[in-house]
């Protein structure tokens, strides 16, 4: 099994330009989430997803759109990246469809916004 | 409102000296508590969690925490630390259908 896998793994945008965030698990997994880390703010959830076709908002949704159309992938758009989307985010999953199962970490994707 | 506090930002331990790294939490009677370890570079590992039972849970990599209901802490302990535990550690609780980390605590080991 790859696990959980990202890409790409570094990407620099100009302010308003869009791109997405590319998130797949080959664990057959429900939940899956993502996250952006900040130095000295730990891990903020962004969107998750109990399931195909259900997603949610998590602390820090505004700027960020989630879809879940399979199981396997979920794609994180950033709609008009601005400098503070700047961050490095992990995708992540787990098997249940709460978030009280370990949840599996992707390598992360480190983002910078000009 | 906070749901977890970890009070140290960086925390230095010589190798083969004994760690604690604190942990308070402000959600849930009982509560669904994770420590993860984050090496530089890499995604977060899980290394124990406690939902119930016994209050001590051993983890891997030789860690152990210990849930503490009436201080609302869960303090992750190692009784000898190697050099390659210097990473950055995580304390979180689920809140709802969602899981809330900590700002997180930097070790550093020196030999």
């Amino acid at each position: 099994n790859a696990g959980v896998t990202q890409t790409p793994k570094f990407q620099v945008l100009k302010t308003g330009q869009s791109m997405t965030l590319q998130c797949a698990q080959d664990m057959n997994h429900e939940y899956m989430s993502w996250y952006r880390q900040d130095p000295g703010m730990g891990l903020r959830l962004i969107h998750y997803s109990v399931g195909a076709g259900i997603t949610d908002q998590g602390e820090v949704p505004n700027g960020y759109n989630v879809s879940r159309s399979t199981t396997e992938d979920f794609p994180l758009r950033l709609l008009s990246a601005a400098p503070s989307q700047t961050s490095v985010y992990f995708c992540a999953s787990s098997y249940g469809r709460g978030s009280t199962d370990t949840q599996y970490f992707g390598p992360g994707t480190r983002l910078t916004v000009l | 409102a906070q749901s977890v506090t970890q009070p140290d930002i960086h925390i230095t331990v010589s190798e083969g000296a004994s760690l604690e790294l604190r942990c308070n939490y402000s959600y849930g009677a009982t509560p669904y508590l994770f420590w993860y370890v984050q090496s530089p570079g890499q995604g977060l590992q899980l290394l124990l969690k406690y939902f119930s039972g016994d209050t001590l849970v051993q983890g891997i990599k030789g860690f152990e925490a210990e849930f503490k209901r009436s201080q609302s802490s869960f303090n992750l302990r190692k009784p000898s630390v190697h050099w390659s535990d210097a990473a950055e550690y995580f304390c979180a609780v689920v809140k709802g259908n969602k899981l809330v980390f900590g700002a997180g605590t930097i070790l550093r080991v020196k030999s």
